[in-house]
């Protein structure tokens, strides 16, 4: 079935440093993959998201890349602030139907200060 | 700014019972979603509806059945409570296929 793998878990950097997550999608026809950050206690929102028609996107210190043969996409976090620290999850759409959307496992962010 | 609402931000009920979890949004959105949250695996689908009174499984229907009436609210109905339902319950809404989705607030559930 669909699957979305998504890696580290975890992961502590140093304010300043910069932080990459990456995920892994198995249903080649998925042509749409949004990021949300969940900060505790507060909802999943929108950071960044990107088109199968786009190689990369850009939005200040957020950065999504796409490998549609590899089938794998990146976050990018750059000049890491505590406020970054949260949970982090790709996603992948896939068009059957109603247009279903399968998340990651989601990847805990520690950026100390 | 799209609100969707989750009717309980907490609520506690018994096995055995029929629990009705509730959403509504406010931007006349097509499409609405539950998912369930639970520690190291991330949101999972249970349902979703992109039409009134239309609704397909999800990843994890089992125990779990919805309701779309009208076009901005979308309920989950749990049949018969069981403890292994206890979790955090999000909803969600997007407009169109491909569009970002937007959460409400989650219920957090649990049956003793």
């Amino acid at each position: 079935g669909e699957n979305v793998e998504q890696h580290p878990s975890t992961l502590s950097v140093q304010e300043g440093d910069s932080a990459v997550i990456k995920c892994t999608y198995s249903d080649s026809a998925s042509n749409y993959f949004p990021w949300y950050k969940q900060e505790l206690g507060k909802r999943p929102q929108l950071i960044i998201d990107i088109r199968s028609n786009v190689g990369e996107k850009k939005d200040q210190r957020i950065a999504v890349t796409l490998n549609k043969t590899a089938k794998h996409f990146s976050l990018h976090i750059t000049e890491t602030q505590p406020e970054d620290s949260a949970v982090y999850f790709c996603a992948a759409s896939i068009p059957t139907g109603g247009f279903k959307t399968i998340f990651g496992a989601g990847t805990r962010l520690f950026v100390k200060a | 700014d799209v609100k969707v609402t989750q009717s309980s931000r907490y609520l506690v009920k018994r096995t055995g019972e029929k629990v009705f979890l509730e959403c509504v949004q406010d931007m006349d959105h097509e499409n609405m979603f539950w998912y369930r949250q639970d520690p190291g695996l991330g949101l999972r689908l249970i349902y979703f509806s992109y039409d009134v009174k239309m609704k397909e499984k999800g990843d994890i229907p089992e125990g779990y059945s919805v309701s779309r009436e009208k076009k901005e609210r979308f309920s989950l109905i749990l049949e018969s409570a069981s403890t292994n339902q206890t979790s955090m319950y999000l909803c969600a809404s997007n407009g169109y296929s491909n569009q970002p989705q937007h959460f409400g607030d989650g219920t957090r559930l649990s049956i003793l």
